[in-house]
């Protein structure tokens, strides 16, 4: 079955540091990978998506790469700042809009 | 910017009733989806709706779910008899459509409590 693999471990960051997340998956080929952010109690929100044949998409501060050889992506924060501390997620699509999430990296960026 | 409302924020229900979760999606979007997150766990996705039918739908979404948008602007979520491992919480979703490169905007949740 296909699955989504992020580090589980919190990433500790300080500020002014660019941050780096991993999103790995398997037994999938997928068109477009999604990043999400998360606060807590709160939904996902919708931050970047990539196409398979963009290496890489950019958003103000923010950069997303996509090797679909390795069946990776990467999520970069640069000039990090303790309000981009939030867990995020990455997410593939599957028929019917159904969006399969990876389970979270938790970013604390400090002071 | 327009966003998708749910309510309530929070929901306890005794184990075997019934509950009706709520949500008001972004007006101009056609799909509309339901998903859940155990405490800690991942977000997982219930089901996906289209055209006033079900477009796809995971084992989770079995006989005791069943969605519904009963007017132009409500799309509800029940679970008939709730048990205690429905405790979680859930988003609704919508989007523009159903393809690949679409975002989904999700509401932020109604947090389902079963004792």
């Amino acid at each position: 079955s296909q699955k989504i693999e992020q580090n589980s471990e919190a990433l500790n960051i300080q500020e002014g540091k660019t941050a780096t997340l991993t999103c790995n998956y398997t037994n999938y080929s997928p068109a477009y990978l999604q990043w999400y952010r998360q606060d807590p109690g709160r939904g996902p929100v919708f931050l970047l998506l990539i196409r398979e044949n963009e290496k890489e998409k950019r958003k103000e501060r923010l950069k997303v790469t996509f090797d679909t050889t390795l069946k990776q992506s990467l999520f970069h924060i640069t000039a990090s700042q303790p309000a981009d501390s939030a867990t995020y997620l990455c997410a593939l699509y599957n028929q019917g809009g159904k969006l399969i999430f990876g389970q979270g990296t938790e970013l604390s960026v400090k002071p | 910017e327009p966003e998708v409302t749910q309510t309530p924020s929070h929901q306890v229900t005794q184990m075997g009733q019934e509950v009706i979760l709520r949500c008001v999606p972004i007006s101009n979007h056609l799909y509309f989806y339901w998903y859940r997150q155990i405490l800690g766990q991942k977000v997982e996705f219930l089901v996906s709706f289209y055209n006033n039918e079900i477009s796809e739908k995971s084992e989770i979404f079995d006989d005791q779910f069943s969605v519904e948008r009963p007017d132009g602007s409500n799309f509800t979520l029940k679970i008939r008899s709730t048990k205690l491992e429905d405790s979680a919480m859930y988003f609704c979703a919508s989007s523009e459509e159903e393809i690949s490169n679409q975002p989904q905007h999700f509401g932020d949740g109604t947090r389902l409590s079963i004792l």
